[in-house]
């Protein structure tokens, strides 16, 4: 089976610029989640969806946002982007329980 | 406020001998707790879990306890072998978030050939 797949996997962009990060669960997996590693904040939690719908998110502006799409892929778009927003951008999705597999990130680097 | 903590933020270890990753957290509504590997520029890869109804779950060299009273929970990993060598994250959820994880800062784990 597939793992989770993120693309791009690498982005350059400037500061006041929009991105938009795109992510594919393992087959059969509903839920999706987002998060953000810095060297300063480690890994921390953006968002997560489910059947389309985002149940929970983290502690982080409303320039961060998500939807995920009927066949389970989701996308993440930052607006505005800051200088801070340079980060591994890492997706996990998940079947039951709360185990999550990791994708292999895309790595954001704004100018 | 760090819910999830790693103090130890490097180990080194001899090939052959056990590695002991340490974990403490603070929320009691943790109920699940994972352990996950990982190298540079690259997604986590999730090595064990447990959950707060056991003290202890292995997978071949992977052992997790987990010590609900002094909410700790350690890695152990025997035989330690060079390939092991990354960056483990301890995380944690509850029930009422369960996809919502909460990570450690990450121990450097070095084993020596």
């Amino acid at each position: 089976k597939a793992g989770v797949t993120q693309t791009p996997r690498y982005l350059i962009k400037t500061r006041g610029q929009q991105v938009t990060l795109s992510c594919s669960p393992i087959s059969g997996h509903r839920s999706v989640s987002w998060y953000q590693q810095t060297p300063g904040q480690g890994l921390q939690f953006l968002f997560e969806y489910f059947s389309e719908t985002q149940r929970n998110k983290g502690n982080f502006p409303g320039r961060f946002s998500g939807r995920q799409f009927s066949n389970s892929r989701s996308e993440m778009n930052v607006s505005t982007l800051e200088l801070g927003d340079s980060a591994l951008y890492l997706c996990a999705s998940s079947f039951l329980q709360e185990t999550q597999y990791f994708g292999p990130g895309t790595r954001l680097l704004v100018l | 406020d760090q819910q999830v903590k790693q103090n130890s933020p490097s180990l080194s270890v001899q090939e052959g001998r056990i590695s002991i990753l340490n974990c403490d957290y603070t929320n009691s509504m943790f109920d699940y707790f994972l352990w996950y590997k990982k190298y540079p520029a690259e997604g986590p890869t999730f090595l064990i879990s447990i959950s707060s109804i056991k003290d202890k779950n292995e997978d071949g060299r992977f052992t997790v306890f987990l010590n609900k009273s002094a909410k700790h929970l350690s890695l152990h990993i025997v035989p330690s072998q060079p390939g092991d060598s990354a960056v483990y994250f301890c995380a944690a959820s509850s029930s009422g978030s369960a996809r919502q994880l909460t990570f450690g800062s990450g121990t450097q784990l070095t084993v020596l050939p």
